[in-house]
C-alpha cells in the first residue's frame, strides 16, 4: 500500500508570497493532520480535518489555512509568507481521528 | 498547557549499550502514547503505540517502552543498541485529536 505523498518535496519562496502545499493520504484514510517542524519550535501541530471539516486547530496565525477534498487530499496554504515560515511541513494520515497518524517525507519550505 | 518532556535532547551511546530515553507528560486524562523515530534523511517513522492493555508495549526493531500511569511517564528501551538505532527519537501524546511531541531525543550510536 503507497504511503501519504507530499508534492512538491522542496520549495523556494520569497517574504510576501504565498504557498501551496499538497498532500495525498494513504488509501482508505480520511483524517489528515498537519505539522510543522523547525529546529527552534520542533513539532507543532497546525491543523487536523476529517470529511472535508476542520477539526482541530493549533496556535498559528490566520495566515496558515487548509481544507480538504472529497477523495481525502488535503491542502494547506500559507499566504504573506515570512522567513520564519522555512520549515518541513508534514501531512499525516489516519483511517479516522482515533487511529494511529502515518507521516509523510515533507515539503522543505525555504522563504528568503 | 498539555506537554510531552524528553529528558535529554543528545544521548552518545557504544554499540551493544542499553539504551533508555525517558518522556513525561502533563495530565490530561486518557491519552494514546506513542513513539516516532526520524533516522537521517528519512521521514517519521511509528516506533510503537500505546491506547490500552498492557502497559509494556513492543514495538518494531526490537524496542519497547512501559506506560507508567501514576508517573505519567513512557519511556523508551533497548536492550542492545546497534549503530544503525543512529536517529531522533521522539515521544508524542495524543490529547483528544491532537498530537503533541516532545522537543526529540538525538541517538548517536558509536560502532
Amino acid at each position: 500500500k503507497a504511503g501519504v505523498t507530499q508534492t512538491p518535496r522542496y520549495l523556494i519562496k520569497t517574504r510576501g508570497q504565498q504557498v501551496t502545499l499538497s498532500c495525498s493520504p494513504i488509501s482508505g484514510h480520511r483524517s489528515v493532520s498537519w505539522y510543522q517542524q523547525t529546529p527552534g519550535q520542533g513539532l507543532q501541530f497546525l491543523f487536523e480535518y476529517f470529511s472535508e471539516t476542520q477539526r482541530n486547530k493549533g496556535n498559528f496565525p490566520g495566515r496558515f489555512s487548509g481544507r480538504q477534498f472529497s477523495n481525502s487530499r488535503s491542502e494547506m496554504n500559507v499566504s504573506t509568507l515570512e522567513l520564519g515560515d522555512s520549515a518541513l511541513y508534514l501531512c499525516a494520515s489516519s483511517l479516522d481521528p482515533t487511529d494511529t497518524q502515518y507521516f509523510g517525507p515533507g515539503t522543505r519550505l525555504t522563504v528568503l | 498547557a498539555q506537554s510531552v518532556s524528553q529528558h535529554n535532547h543528545h544521548v552518545i551511546l557504544s554499540e551493544a549499550a542499553s539504551l533508555e530515553l525517558g518522556c513525561n507528560y502533563s495530565y490530561g486524562g486518557t491519552v494514546n502514547l506513542f513513539w516516532y523515530v526520524q533516522y537521517p534523511g528519512q521521514h517519521l517513522q511509528l516506533l510503537l503505540k500505546y491506547f490500552s492493555g498492557d502497559p509494556l508495549v513492543k514495538g518494531i526493531k526490537g524496542f519497547e517502552a512501559e506506560f507508567i500511569k501514576s508517573k505519567f511517564s513512557f519511556n523508551l528501551r533497548k536492550p542492545s543498541v546497534q549503530w544503525s538505532d543512529t536517529a531522533e527519537y521522539f515521544c508524542a501524546v495524543e490529547y483528544g485529536n491532537k498530537l503533541v511531541f516532545g522537543a526529540g531525543t538525538i541517538l548517536r550510536v558509536k560502532s
